[in-house]
């Protein structure tokens, strides 16, 4: 029974470039969400994704920041012309419903670096 | 909008000392509350939840009641251990504010000496 996996662990870019992270929820859940969270901070919601729809993406950025949950494969949070200020772990949580009894299984979260 | 208040910290108690880690919150609707626990270069994992008034939820020893009077969740632990040193979370769910998201405090730091 694998958790949820998220790749890369850690991942260095400079700034200009592209960041991909990437989120295989655990199997039979449909639920995804991510979460940024800065040093010393709590978590952030960023986006709500089911396969193929978003469904509130109230707290991503306007700009340089997507996310896509497809039919097939994992979910991608994609942070384009990154900045020093992208620096953060990024985590990934899925559930199998939308109940606010369920809790998010969490993924141990990408650690992006920004030079 | 909801939010989530948690006692600010670090905290640093030793070997056996009681704990307790106060979370106070505002909700729309009528949430469902957690306390999630994290440990260095980990994500979040579950500790306990509650899901409606006066419920108490507990797991290794820990334990939080979910009071709607005072809009609180209040996590404790009558002996704490070195092993339980990590960052804790009070969270809160609400469908009201939408969708399935979770609203997280802070977090608190807790070491524990031996």
């Amino acid at each position: 029974n694998a958790g949820v996996m998220q790749n890369p662990r850690h991942l260095v870019r400079r700034r200009g470039q592209e960041a991909r992270l990437r989120c295989s929820p655990m199997k039979g859940h449909s639920h995804v969400y991510w979460y940024r969270q800065l040093p010393e901070e709590g978590l952030k919601f960023m986006v709500y994704l089911q396969k193929e729809n978003i469904i509130d993406e109230s707290g991503m950025p306007k700009e340089r920041f997507s996310a896509e949950f497809p039919k097939e494969g994992p979910s991608i949070l994609r942070i384009q012309q990154v900045v020093r200020g992208d620096s953060a772990a990024y985590f990934c949580a899925s559930s199998p419903d939308r109940g606010t009894g369920q809790p998010q299984h969490f993924g141990d979260g990408t650690r992006l670096s920004i030079l | 909008g909801n939010s989530v208040t948690q006692m600010e910290g670090p905290v640093t108690l030793s070997e056996e000392a009681f704990l307790t880690i106060n979370c106070t919150y505002t909700a729309t609707g009528y949430p469902s509350l957690f306390w999630y626990v994290q440990y260095p270069g980990e994500g979040l994992q579950l500790l306990l939840k509650a899901t409606k008034a006066d419920d108490k939820g507990s797991n290794k020893g820990f334990e939080a009641t979910y009071r709607k009077e005072t809009t609180s969740f209040h996590l404790e632990k009558g002996s704490v251990q070195v092993s339980d040193s990590a960052v804790y979370f009070c969270a809160l769910s609400d469908l009201a504010e939408g969708a399935g998201k979770s609203t997280f405090g802070d977090g608190t730091t807790l070491t524990v000496k031996p």
